[in-house]
């Protein structure tokens, strides 16, 4: 069955810091992977994606992905987190007709 | 580019009335547009596939009576939700699907806050 899988509920990181979110995908096909990005009441903004080709996706604000084909695994990172990161997290996997969406994790930035 | 707006941002009405929310693509067509409707501290649920120009498709456990979908036109999708009641309330998502060879990629709207009294 297709799915996305998003093990981290919340993850608080310290301004300035790294950061990896991490998705997981299972699906048949070659998949488009997403990330995109929501605040507080508001609707989803597009971060990066991947349809094919380079497998390191540069993306808006400063983030990237990397999709692992071995691992499944379509990972999010940003080298230096700003306070207006912290946000809602999501990752979603295509298949041609509509978006699988993982639950989301919840980004927490502190001072 | 790719930008979707929804109107209106934010609707109280009473129980029993009906709702109606616009989703519009601003700066491409979209011959595609899906609705979602997100609960407090959760993922987006798909609700219906907009075609333009046919019939919405509804995911399984939608009442496509009670959630209207009219998709008349490339850049406009409505979702009526019909004689609202407080479980109605949520936050609804309408998403345009524009598509360039093989690939398509979805863009959201703002979100509509439907508060039923």
């Amino acid at each position: 069955a297709q799915s996305v899988t998003q093990p981290d509920i919340h993850i608080t990181v310290s301004e300035g810091a790294s950061l990896e979110l991490r998705c997981n995908y299972s699906y048949g096909a070659t998949p488009y992977l997403f990330w995109y990005v929501q605040s507080p009441g508001q609707g989803l903004q597009l971060l990066l994606k991947y349809f094919s080709g380079d497998t390191l996706v540069q993306g808006i604000k400063g983030f990237e992905a990397e999709f692992k084909r071995s691992q499944s695994s379509f990972n999010l990172r940003k080298p230096s987190v700003h306070w207006s990161d912290a946000a809602e997290y999501f990752c979603a996997v295509g298949t041609g007709t509509a978006l699988i969406f993982g639950k989301g994790t919840t980004l927490s930035v502190s001072s | 580019g790719a930008v979707v707006s929804q109107h209106p941002s934010r609707v109280i009405c009473k129980s029993g009335t009906s709702v109606k929310i616009e989703c519009r693509s601003l700066d491409f067509q979209a011959t595609t547009m899906f609705w979602y409707r997100q609960f407090p501290k959760q993922s987006l649920m798909l609700m219906a596939t907009s075609n333009e120009g046919s019939k919405a498709t509804y995911e399984q456990g939608v009442e496509k009576d009670k959630f209207l979908i009219n998709h008349a036109s490339l850049t406009l999708s409505t979702l009526t939700v019909t004689s609202a009641h407080p479980e109605d309330s949520s936050f609804y998502i309408c998403s345009a699907r524009s598509r360039v060879g093989r690939a398509d990629t979805q863009y959201f709207g703002p979100g509509t806050r439907l508060t039923v009294l």
